[in-house]
């Protein structure tokens, strides 16, 4: 089963505009992290955020966690269409392997 | 691009039959994980190979084996091939730093796409 739930879905935006996707888990972690797949290839890591932090920068991305509500946003700003993809977080479960557990994704569509 | 290759690309397989696939890890990196990922799903964690010893395994059955080699790469055999196994399977390599001090980090190769019908 998955651990995390991506929303929305699907998301569809023009180029300029900023891209907000939302994860929701249900275990306590110790880190989560996003990652991004293209088209059914192999998977790129974005960004990891761990459980004493709140919130995490890395070039346009902002990533946010509320271990309190057991979710994080991914914030991308001025999106451009190479940014289309499909975004994935991943938790560790505290206490367990180390092993990450996906969620089903977001497929972000950026339109010229 | 990470440094993690896997090969074949592609494969055709017959319900039944057994298949490896095979990855070659990031240079330094120990740890080899394999994911499956069904269409329009997340990765699904199958095991995880640190030091050539299996070290984690998720919710497969044991027709799904692995291997770790002494240059850290690694191989993935499905033996009884059933139509649901068609998926990407893609394996991710990581650097462990000692017992129980993982990185969490992850690299993916660009997965092997397995069609069995």
């Amino acid at each position: 089963s998955q651990q995390g739930e991506e929303d929305p879905q699907a998301l569809s935006i023009q180029e300029g505009e900023n891209a907000t996707m939302n994860c929701s888990y249900k275990t306590s972690i110790n880190n989560l992290q996003w990652y991004r797949q293209n088209s059914g290839r192999g998977l790129v890591h974005l960004i990891l955020i761990r459980s004493n932090e709140r919130e995490k920068h890395s070039g346009r991305l902002r990533v946010t966690l509320d271990t309190s509500k057991k979710s994080s946003s991914l914030l991308i700003t001025a999106s451009r269409a190479a940014d289309t993809a499909s975004y994935f977080c991943a938790t560790d479960i505290q206490g367990g392997s180390e092993k990450l557990v996906f969620g089903k994704g977001t497929k972000l569509t950026v339109n010229p | 691009e990470t440094g993690v290759t896997q090969s074949p690309t592609h494969l055709i397989k017959t319900r039944g039959q057994q298949v490896t696939l095979r990855c070659s890890s990031q240079s330094g990196h120990n740890t080899v994980s394999w994911y499956q990922q069904a269409l329009g799903q997340g990765p699904q964690f199958i095991f995880q190979y640190y030091r050539e010893e299996e070290n984690g395994r998720g919710n497969f059955p044991p027709r799904f084996s692995g291997l770790q080699f002494p240059n850290y790469s690694s191989e993935l055999n499905v033996n009884a091939l059933e139509l649901d196994d068609s998926a990407l399977y893609l394996c991710a390599s990581s650097l462990t730093r000692g017992t129980g001090i993982f990185s969490y980090e992850q690299y993916f190769g660009p997965g092997t796409r397995l069609t069995v019908t």
